[in-house]
């Protein structure tokens, strides 16, 4: 069975600076999906990124980028410029590609963000 | 488009109640899952739907049923609510094999039961 683990429960950052995120986890497929949703006080679950596996690219959307290394099956987010509405619950999670398993995410504990004004 | 919607928002249940969770989605989705999120925990799958008519299992299973008899529709059904099902519950949909594989939540409902 695959697991996400997320070591850091909580993190802060000063606001304008850059904070990386970190994100571990355990498979034995080789074709997969990578997801970082961020949850705001709202509780709404927002796709901050996600990357596939078999893509050596790193995935950039805007100030959010990921450090993607597949060897060592870990994926981190970095925020850049981080901003007051960056501070949320950061969730990473896994998804298998395989046709029949891919209903399934299966997440990490979650991250605290604070931002500092 | 509404995407996924969850009703009701919020709800508190005496412990031996039953009450269903209703979830829907306008995106013509095949999978539909329901998740619940606990206090350090993350979020686990419940239940999870490949289509209408198919069902099946996640990792906390116990204590819930679902159906889904057409696409769009994939109700929660607590039988008989226990304090330890008290959580954050979200529905989530996403489209099948050949699809973007990203999965869209409802707004989610929060449960007590006292």
């Amino acid at each position: 069975a695959q697991t996400v683990t997320q070591s850091q429960p909580e993190m802060s950052v000063q606001e304008a600076e850059t904070v990386t995120l970190s994100c571990t986890y355990d498979t034995s497929e080789s074709d997969y999906y990578l997801f970082w949703y961020k949850q705001p006080p709202s509780r709404q679950m927002i796709l901050v990124i996600r990357q596939e596996a078999y893509k050596q690219q790193n995935a950039t959307e805007n100030r959010f980028s990921v450090n993607f290394q597949k060897a060592a099956k870990s994926f981190s987010l970095k925020i850049s410029d981080s901003q007051l509405g960056d501070a949320a619950m950061y969730f990473c999670a896994y998804r298998s590609a395989i046709k029949g398993g891919s209903e399934k995410l299966v997440f990490g504990k979650g991250m605290k963000l604070t931002v500092n004004p | 488009n509404a995407g996924v919607t969850q009703t009701p928002k919020f709800q508190v249940l005496k412990t031996g109640q039953s009450m269903t969770l209703q979830c829907a989605q306008d995106m013509n989705h095949e999978y539909m899952s329901w998740y619940r999120q606990d206090p350090g925990m993350g979020l686990r799958l419940i239940h999870y739907s490949v289509g209408a008519g198919i069902t099946d299992q996640g990792e906390v299973p116990n204590g819930y049923n679902v159906s889904r008899s057409t696409t769009e529709d994939f109700p929660l059904r607590l039988l008989s609510a226990a304090p330890s099902q008290t959580s954050v519950y979200f529905c989530a949909s996403s489209y099948g094999a050949g699809g973007s594989y990203e999965q869209y939540f409802g707004p989610g409902t929060r449960l007590t039961v006292t």
